[in-house]
């Protein structure tokens, strides 16, 4: 699978966008960009995924670039109950297991 | 709630013993994933069941067994525990399998955390 690489912490202020980064420069064309985030303890919750084009739903938007070696997830308003770790995860198309690698922990302040 | 459910919520244990954590997937879905999180290693990945047999395996040790049952539920069981063993256990579901035209995104259940003493 391919290797992701993201920033061990990141600060945003309430209200504002969060935009975490990830970098896959090892990414092959049949592999998916996931994104899935664990609050605390809890169980990881899906965010977004894709495979080259730009996708966004209620949560967050996911940029991918067109080389494909890098992506952006944003959350367009951080709230508090948006700190967390967010995890990026390349996951081949036939591969069914997730690889989470140590992700960005996020932190929402006032 | 991601509508996966894992009972115990907490174990604790001594050395040697075996254990057994219990998980229900959402309603419909047919793949079940065990992961385990411990502070050393992170979010690892066990083993996969689709409708009943296994699909994938990954750092499992041999001390440690699955199965999934009929009505899809599934149970991860550990067995001549050690103090290493201590973890969260997540259990996870989805609808289908990878590569398939299901939805392959992945629902985690609230975890069993496992205390070996």
């Amino acid at each position: 699978d391919a290797k992701t690489t993201q920033p061990t912490s990141m600060d945003c202020a309430e209200g504002r966008a969060a935009n975490l980064p990830c970098n896959h420069s090892t990414i092959s064309g049949n592999e998916y960009v996931y994104w899935y985030r664990q609050i605390h303890s809890q169980g990881p919750q899906y965010i977004i995924h894709g495979l080259k084009n730009n996708e966004t739903n209620e949560m967050a938007s996911l940029i991918i670039t067109e080389d494909r070696k890098s992506s952006t997830l944003i959350l367009p308003h951080a709230t508090l109950r948006d700190t967390a770790v967010y995890y990026c995860i390349v996951r081949p198309r036939t591969a069914s297991k997730l690889t989470f690698g140590t992700g960005t922990r996020l932190q929402v302040t006032l | 709630d991601s509508g996966v459910t894992q009972t115990p919520k907490h174990l604790i244990t001594a050395t040697g013993q075996r254990v057994t954590l219990r998980c229900s997937p959402r309603s419909g879905d047919l793949s079940v994933y065990w992961y385990q999180q411990s502070l050393d290693q992170g979010l690892q990945f066990l083993i996969q069941y689709y409708n009943g047999e296994e699909r994938a395996k990954g750092n499992i040790l041999e001390r440690f067994s699955a199965q999934q049952f009929p009505d899809l539920h599934s149970e991860l069981n550990l067995s001549s525990l050690e103090l290493g063993d201590s973890a969260l256990y997540f259990c996870a579901s989805s609808v289908g399998l990878a590569g398939g035209p299901s939805d392959n995104e992945q629902f985690f259940g609230p975890g069993t955390r496992l205390t070996v003493l």
